[in-house]
């Protein structure tokens, strides 16, 4: 089966600007979730999707990040307007619904704000 | 605050030789799962221990898990240089709603 895509793998913008990051999950995984990482830090949760649905979004660290999975299969995540301190890389990881919870992720989209 | 405490932050060894990692984390879980990470590439799962299993192998893997001290060891056996990654440990909280949450991971480097 096909992994989880990210796109783009690295975006560079300037502070205030906009930038859009779609992950594409594996094909019938329902759950669908996105992680970043700073440098030198932990990998922290953002917010899981089931489905179309937004399961859990209190790892969002501010209005200015907003994610949709409208149909319940690809993902954006879009950061507006971007900050200095938003630079890292951007995970998404996909799993399908059951126990155990064993994601797949992405290979990462990193932002670099200037 | 942090849930999974990878230690040591980094290990350098020689081929050949064992890979010992642990993980320390805070709350109950329903289980815990390492995985791997090459440069510039996304994680990859290597291993799932469930919080009434002690002790778990595949492969080259080890994984033990300890709930009374809330701990986890990884050990790598007859490392080789494609073992150089950086490594996660990730816990399924009790009652979390399937959320992972990550340490800052160790990175090891093997030597040929």
């Amino acid at each position: 089966e096909a992994g989880v895509t990210q796109f783009p793998s690295h975006s560079v913008i300037e502070k205030g600007q906009t930038v859009t990051l779609r992950c594409d999950p594996i094909s019938g995984h329902d759950n669908l979730y996105w992680y970043r990482r700073v440098m030198g830090k932990e990998i922290k949760f953002l917010l899981h999707f089931v489905k179309e649905s937004k399961q859990d979004e209190s790892g969002m660290p501010n209005n200015r990040f907003l994610a949709e999975r409208t149909g319940g299969t690809y993902s954006t995540l879009k950061v507006q307007p971007a900050e200095l301190e938003d630079s890292g890389v951007y995970f998404c990881a996909s799993s399908r619904r059951g126990v155990g919870n064993v994601l797949t992720f992405g290979a990462g989209s990193r932002l670099t704000v200037l | 605050s942090q849930q999974g405490e990878e230690d040591p932050q980094a290990l350098s060894i020689q081929e050949g030789e064992n890979a010992t990692m642990n993980c320390s984390y805070k709350t109950s879980i329903n289980n815990l799962q390492w995985y791997r990470q090459n440069s510039g590439r996304g994680l990859v799962h290597l291993i799932l221990i469930r919080s009434n299993e002690r002790e778990k192998h595949s492969g080259r893997l080890r994984v033990t898990l300890d709930t009374s001290k809330k701990s986890s060891s990884l050990l790598i056996t007859a490392s080789r240089a494609a073992d150089t990654a950086s490594y996660f440990c990730a816990t399924d909280a009790a009652g979390a709603n399937s959320k992972l949450t990550f340490g800052k991971g160790i990175t090891l480097s093997v030597r040929p």
